[in-house]
């Protein structure tokens, strides 16, 4: 099983400041990384795919980066609206499986 | 407007069984993979496996943790996914979202509660 690790497990910072949040994988997923926004209460949302695509409707203060074991998103101006938890995931053809990082939480400073 | 609806959560004890089911509708459901995932109270995101759309053969793929007790069927003409769970275990007490998926678009439900317990 291909394993996730994000860093850091918290992140505070203040609005208008840019966030960057890793993903290390254990073994290379080539470009097959997505992150996902996760807030309080609901279902995650996809703000990127293949590891640098937005996902329809995201704003483009979010950027990924990255490919084979290392991923990079960015956040470049933080909104009040993007503390929340991310969490990023791969998914392998062979073994066939997906598999997400433990997460990182975005606090407000 | 795509919405997913989760339905079929629940309280049950272990070792039986509950279906889940996926109502779709505001897109083309026989075109997308159809995903379930996870989420423990508290805890991260797990997969549970997912149904590949009729046009790539419509097989299944599931997470080691659940293979062999649940099942994920689908049936394009009324746009519903199931999720068939059998010989619950406590573990397995979680959210469960249903996704459809395809080319780098998903939709997700707001999913529903089960809960394996005595």
């Amino acid at each position: 099983e291909i394993v996730l690790t994000q860093s850091p497990a918290t992140l505070s910072l203040s609005p208008g400041e840019r966030a960057t949040l890793s993903c290390r994988a254990s073994q290379s997923v080539s470009s097959y990384l997505a992150w996902y926004q996760q807030k309080p209460g609901q279902a995650p949302r996809l703000l990127i795919y293949d590891a640098s695509n937005r996902a329809t409707g995201i704003p483009a203060r979010f950027s990924g980066s990255g490919s084979g074991t290392d991923f990079t998103l960015t956040i470049s101006s933080l909104e009040p609206e993007d503390f929340a938890v991310y969490y990023c995931q791969q998914r392998s053809n062979w073994p066939p499986e997906i598999t997400f990082g433990q997460g990182t939480r975005l606090e407000i400073k | 407007e795509v919405q997913l609806v989760e339905s079929g959560g629940g309280l049950v004890q272990p070792g039986r069984s509950l279906r889940l089911s996926c109502t779709a509708s505001g897109f083309t459901f026989g075109d997308y993979a159809m995903s379930w995932f996870r989420q423990a109270p508290g805890k991260g995101l797990e997969w549970v496996g997912f149904i590949r759309s009729k046009a790539y053969g419509g097989t299944t793929e599931y997470a080691a943790s659940v293979k062999g007790r649940f099942t994920i069927s689908r049936d394009d003409s009324k746009s519903i996914a199931y999720l068939q769970m059998n010989s619950l275990k406590t573990e397995d007490t979680a959210v469960y979202y249903c996704i459809g998926e395809r080319d780098g678009v998903d939709y997700w439900g707001q999913g529903t509660l089960v809960t394996v317990s005595s």
